[in-house]
């Protein structure tokens, strides 16, 4: 069965320095990942994705994440932290070689970037 | 382009009422996909329906049905509601049902049930 674990509820920061978030994953075939954020009271963003190809993916705010298959790992990095930064992030993942077309999320992992 | 926008932002039923919620999909979008998010939790697939068919359902009862219509746009109706169906229920939009599309959500709305 398909499923993401973020391994921390929470993680902790200061301001300017770099930042992990975790997520492992577990799917039959090769995956779709996506990494989300939300903040309080609004919907969630895209902010990357991985599909194939370099395992180095950049994406949205400076944000970027590491692909790696043999630890079926998808740890989304930032080298400098920004209070702004603070918010639930999700991780998400989907098998493509199969027929089912729903994510499955992570439960989140809420980050503090403390000034 | 216009995103996805969801409405009513804020609803508050009672046990055993229906309700039905809405959502506009991003411009160019075939498909919509509907969530439930609990206080603290992720958010868990209700369905999907792509080019007005339901082609993807998760572990929900049947009281849960939606729709969508021509232009693409969604409903959700719950009926009966229960006290635990209290979330912020996340519609959210992609350009086609599978690959590697991602998802654009709207920002959500706000279901009490007393």
């Amino acid at each position: 069965a398909q499923s993401v674990a973020q391994p921390e509820d929470q993680v902790n920061v200061a301001e300017g320095n770099p930042l992990t978030v975790k997520c492992t994953y577990s799917v039959s075939g090769n995956p779709y990942l996506f990494w989300y954020v939300q903040y309080p009271n609004r919907g969630l963003q895209f902010l990357l994705k991985y599909i194939t190809g370099d395992n180095l993916v950049k994406g949205s705010y400076g944000f970027e994440a590491e692909f790696n298959k043999s630890q079926t790992s998808f740890h989304l990095k930032k080298p400098s932290a920004l209070v702004s930064d603070s918010a639930l992030y999700f991780c998400a993942v989907r098998d493509y070689a199969g027929n089912n077309r729903k994510l499955i999320w992570g439960l989140g992992t809420s980050l503090a970037v403390n000034p | 382009e216009t995103g996805v926008t969801q409405s009513p932002t804020h609803l508050i039923k009672t046990r055993g009422q229906q309700v039905t919620l809405r959502c506009s999909s991003q411009s160019g979008h075939n498909t919509v996909s509907w969530y439930q998010q609990a206080l603290g939790q992720g958010p868990q697939f209700i369905f999907q329906y792509y080019r007005e068919e339901e082609n993807g359902r998760g572990n929900f009862p049947p009281r849960f049905s939606g729709l969508q219509f021509p232009n693409y746009s969604s409903e959700l109706n719950v009926n009966a509601l229960e006290l635990d169906d209290s979330a912020l229920y996340l519609c959210a939009s992609s350009l086609d049902s599978t690959g590697p599309h991602e998802q654009f959500f709207g920002p959500g709305t706000r279901l009490t049930v007393l």
